[in-house]
């Protein structure tokens, strides 16, 4: 099983340019996340979709923008790429039925922005 | 707002030995969850075990098991057995029950594994 498939693995963009960083996920999954690991900093919250259609901000979306067009997938948009944005991007699943349900990891893209 | 903290950055422990990794939360809630992940140098964040706040009973998952102190607030780590394979990164989670909570990291502890 695929799981959780995030592209690229690694990217770097000069300052001022977009890209879109692409997850998909093969479980059918209606929750998905996208997290931004700092070194020290642990995880952090950008964006969460609780179903196709619907998203919403987490606890540093300034910057990014998602949608959710199919239960599949869930792009994380960066418009204006600024050196704070250099990070690792994870984004993750999960069904959400209850609270304990575990979230599924992809593999992280590293970003840099110089 | 809840909060997670892992206050030690790093810890180190003999191959075949014990090491417990602590971590502390704040929360007004009653009921919740708290998760211990795993991330190896692959990167691949990976569930280790999960407690259920109103859950007594300390989880166990073959060599890990916590030790959870719900009026403390505290929810530590313990690998017994250490093997070179749990060298890693390990994050502590909290999450409140309810539609829509999410999950709330700490910083992490980088485990290093002596062989």
């Amino acid at each position: 099983n695929a799981g959780v498939t995030q592209t690229p693995k690694f990217r770097i963009l000069k300052i001022g340019q977009s890209m879109t960083l692409q997850c998909t996920q093969d479980m059918n999954h209606n929750y998905m996340y996208w997290y931004r690991q700092d070194p020290g900093m642990g995880l952090k919250l950008i964006y969460y979709s609780v179903g196709a259609g619907i998203t919403d901000k987490g606890e540093v979306p300034n910057g990014y923008n998602v949608s959710r067009s199919t239960t599949e997938d869930f792009p994380l948009r960066l418009e204006l790429a600024a050196p704070s944005q250099t990070s690792v991007y994870f984004c993750a699943s999960s069904t959400g039925q209850t609270s304990n349900s575990p979230l599924h990891f992809g593999n992280g893209t590293r970003l840099t922005v110089t | 707002a809840q909060t997670v903290t892992q206050s030690q950055p790093e810890m180190s422990v003999q191959e075949a030995e014990t090491v417990t990794l602590s971590c502390t939360y704040d929360t007004s809630e009653s009921d919740y969850y708290l998760f211990w992940y795993k991330q190896p140098p692959s990167r691949q964040m990976i569930l280790v075990i999960r407690q259920e706040a109103y859950k007594q009973q300390n989880a166990t998952e073959n060599r890990f098991s916590v030790n959870f102190q719900k009026a403390a607030k505290s929810f530590s780590l313990k690998i017994s057995d250490s093997q070179l394979g749990d060298a890693a990164m390990y994050f502590c989670a909290y999450r409140r029950t309810g539609a829509n909570s999410k999950l709330t990291f700490g910083k992490g502890i980088t485990l290093s594994v002596r062989p």
